[in-house]
């Protein structure tokens, strides 16, 4: 039974271009959380969604961020413009429905770095 | 949302018990105590959940005293491995609340 899959495991960008992050969740799991974590911090909650819908937004920054999770195929994290400061690494989690969100289990995460 | 507090960081040597408390003064009647271990370069792992007394596992075990404001992970006879960042979490097991993830605990476990 795999695991939250993320890919890719390393990317690096240059400043203004788009970052793509992709999550596959758990086999039977219909929701997915986008967290990031800068160096030395906690992990901070960016958005949570289900299948073709976006649940809970209150952590993505207004303005370059965006996420979905189709119908099919894995979900998708779209940073536009990048900068600098989007650094870091980008984990997303995945729990089955009608279970707590305190039950989640992690993917193995995405480090951007942008030069 | 209850806040928690947590010491920063530990260390131990190998064949310890380590114990980690957790603050939550304000935890209500329907919040669950969670806590998660990060390796680094890894997502954070679920490791136990709790709602009051005892809870143990294969990894650990967690107490909760009765007025249930704070709890202890205890992880028996620690190993290099161990060696991560410790997370506890407190919230609506239920309920749509997103699990707010603060600094943890960095324990290092010394040979």
């Amino acid at each position: 039974n795999a695991g939250v899959m993320q890919n890719p495991r390393h990317l690096v960008r240059r400043r203004g271009q788009e970052a793509r992050l992709r999550c596959s969740p758990m086999k039977g799991h219909s929701h997915v959380y986008w967290y990031r974590q800068l160096p030395e911090e906690g992990l901070k909650f960016m958005v949570y969604l289900q299948k073709e819908n976006i649940i809970d937004e209150s952590g993505m920054p207004k303005e370059r961020f965006s996420a979905e999770f189709p119908k099919e195929g894995p979900s998708i994290l779209r940073i536009q413009q990048v900068v600098r400061g989007d650094s870091a690494a980008y984990f997303c989690a995945s729990s089955p429905p009608g279970r707590t969100t305190y039950e989640q289990y992690f993917g193995p995460g995405t480090r951007l770095t942008v030069t | 949302l209850a806040k928690t507090t947590q010491p920063i960081s530990m260390d131990s040597y190998e064949g310890q018990e380590v114990n980690i408390t957790c603050s939550h003064n304000n935890i209500a009647t329907n919040d669950y105590i969670t806590w998660y271990q990060q390796f680094p370069s890894q997502g954070p792992r679920f490791i136990i959940q709790g709602y009051k007394t005892k809870v143990t596992n294969e990894v650990a075990s967690l107490f909760i005293p009765a007025d249930r404001k704070s709890s202890t992970l205890s992880l028996p006879r620690v190993s290099l491995s161990d060696t991560a960042v410790y997370y506890c979490l407190v919230g609506d097991r239920g309920g749509s609340y997103i699990p707010t993830f603060g600094r943890g605990t960095s324990l290092i476990v010394h040979p």
